[in-house]
């Protein structure tokens, strides 16, 4: 069963630069790009990062994305309270034949 | 600015049907791909669906195959989701999303709607 995994939570005190890994396998991460997505509480998600490490417009740059093997990771440098939110990766997935989700990280901001 | 606006939400009892619109604005909606996304209550997000430019390419997750049907009206810049066979499983938000020209990125999302299945 293909699966994307993450650590259910993660912490940092404001101006810590913490991250967040999503490990796969070779029919997803391995052989695809990943997209990462940040949902404030009571909202919408939002994309944060897509092809591995690519901002979209408005996404600070304190927010970066890496990508290597079958395992991504997403770092927030310069910690602010407002990035207290869930955070999920995701990728296609050639087993499934379409997207999988991470099962998401909640950043909690001390 | 792009909008996408989800309609169709509500409570229905299990076995029943519902269908789900998003109207779509500020991009040429026929050109690109679109995609349905559910939340269960407190749980994380699930993709569901995606269908490509024209609707003659359709995925969906396997929970959903032969009970769910994506698809779009380009003329009316509107996605849709039919829903039958509703299980309580299928609770959640629903959002719909535009997916981008990089990698399946779901680059905008709508507010989302609430689907209850319960009796």
């Amino acid at each position: 069963q293909s699966v994307l995994t993450q650590p259910p939570s993660a912490s940092g005190t404001p101006g810590q630069r913490v991250t967040i890994s999503c490990s796969g396998s070779s029919s997803n991460i391995g052989s695809k790009t990943v997209n990462w997505y940040q949902q404030l509480p009571g909202t919408a998600p939002k994309l944060l990062i897509y092809s591995n490490n690519q901002r979209p417009s408005g996404v600070p740059e304190r927010f970066s994305g890496s990508k290597s093997g079958t395992s991504a990771s997403l770092a927030i440098s310069g910690l602010q309270s407002e990035d207290e939110a869930d955070y999920y990766c995701a990728a296609w997935d050639d087993s499934l034949i379409g997207v999988l989700f991470g099962g998401g990280t909640k950043l909690t901001v001390l | 600015e792009v909008q996408l606006v989800e309609s169709g939400g509500g409570l229905v009892q299990p076995g029943g049907s519902l269908r789900l619109s998003c109207a779509a604005s500020g991009f040429t909606f026929s050109s690109y791909w679109m995609t349905w996304v559910r939340q269960a209550p407190g749980k994380g997000l699930e993709w569901v669906a995606n269908i490509n430019q024209g609707g003659s390419v359709k995925y969906y997750v396997d929970s959903v195959k032969g009970r769910f049907t994506i698809s779009r009206d380009d003329a009316k810049n509107s996605l849709y989701l039919q829903m039958n066979s509703l299980r309580a499983e299928d609770t959640a938000v629903y959002y719909c999303a535009k997916i981008g020209y990089n990698g399946w990125e779901f680059d905008y999302w709508g507010q989302g709607t609430l689907v209850t299945v319960s009796s």
